[in-house]
C-alpha cells in the first residue's frame, strides 16, 4: 500500500456541528501532517505529528483539534468552525520527520455554512 | 525561513508547444526540491524531486527540472505539452531544521493548455 487515504472526500457542516476528518497510511511512515489549502493558494501547514506526538502546531485555532491514535492514523476534530474555515484539508506523511519527501492524500473538501 | 517564488501565476500555451514554469528559492543550504501537480478538486501529486545526485531530474510523463544552485532555481520544463497537462503546479522546497523537514510552497502556476 503506497498511498495516503482521506475520508470523507466532501463534508458540509454548520457552525455548531462537531465533525472529524480521517487520514490513514500503511507505508510505515512515522511523520504525518495536516495542511489547509484555500482556493488558488498553496497548502499551509497546520500540524505535524512525529512518532505519534504533536511536534508542530502552526498557531492553529483551538476549534481544530488533531489526534494521532496510532502510527497509521491521523484525525482532525472540528468544532464550532467559521465559514472562513471552508477549504481543502490535505493530509501528508513522510517516512520520518527528518526525511524530505512527503506523500499527500487526495484531501477533504470542507464547506462550513 | 525559506521563500519560494513562482513568478508566473498563469501560463497559457498551445498544445504541443514547449513550456517552462519558473521557480526560485531563497537559500540553498540543505534543501530538497519538488514539483507537485494538482488537478481540479484533487490533492497534490508528486511530479518530480531533487534530493541529491544529478541536477537534471525527469518525470515519467515528459517533464524535467534542473537544480541550479548558483541561481537558486528549479525550473520545470516540457518540450511538448498536452491538453491533459492543464493543472496547477506547485514548486516546494524542503528545509531541515532541528531534525524536522518543513515544506515551503510557492504560490502556484496555473498551466492552461489550449487546443
Amino acid at each position: 500500500d503506497t498511498e495516503v487515504t482521506q475520508t470523507p472526500k466532501h463534508l458540509v457542516m454548520g457552525m455548531t456541528n462537531k465533525k472529524s476528518l480521517k487520514c490513514e497510511q500503511h507505508m510505515g511512515h512515522r511523520a504525518m501532517y495536516w495542511y489547509k489549502q484555500k482556493a488558488k493558494k498553496p497548502p499551509e501547514l497546520m500540524f505535524v505529528y512525529s512518532y505519534e506526538k504533536l511536534s508542530i502546531n502552526e498557531s492553529v485555532p483551538s476549534r481544530f483539534s488533531p489526534e494521532c491514535p496510532n502510527s497509521s492514523l491521523l484525525n482532525l476534530h472540528l468544532h464550532a468552525l467559521q465559514p472562513e474555515d471552508s477549504a481543502l484539508y490535505l493530509c501528508a506523511s513522510s517516512l520520518a520527520p527528518g526525511l524530505a519527501e512527503q506523500f499527500f492524500g487526495p484531501g477533504t473538501r470542507l464547506t462550513v455554512l | 525561513a525559506q521563500s519560494v517564488t513562482q513568478l508566473d501565476s498563469q501560463v497559457p500555451v498551445f498544445e504541443e508547444a514547449p513550456v517552462e514554469l519558473r521557480c526560485n528559492y531563497s537559500s540553498s543550504v540543505s534543501v530538497y526540491l519538488f514539483w507537485y501537480v494538482q488537478y481540479p478538486n484533487q490533492g497534490l501529486q508528486l511530479l518530480l524531486k531533487y534530493l541529491s545526485g544529478s541536477t537534471l531530474v525527469e518525470s515519467i510523463n515528459g517533464f524535467e527540472a534542473e537544480f541550479n544552485k548558483s541561481q537558486t532555481s528549479f525550473h520545470l520544463r516540457k518540450p511538448s505539452v498536452h491538453i491533459s497537462d492543464t493543472a496547477e503546479y506547485f514548486c516546494a522546497v524542503s528545509e531541515t531544521r532541528n531534525n524536522f523537514n518543513k515544506f515551503y510552497f510557492g504560490s502556484g502556476t496555473k498551466l492552461n493548455v489550449k487546443p
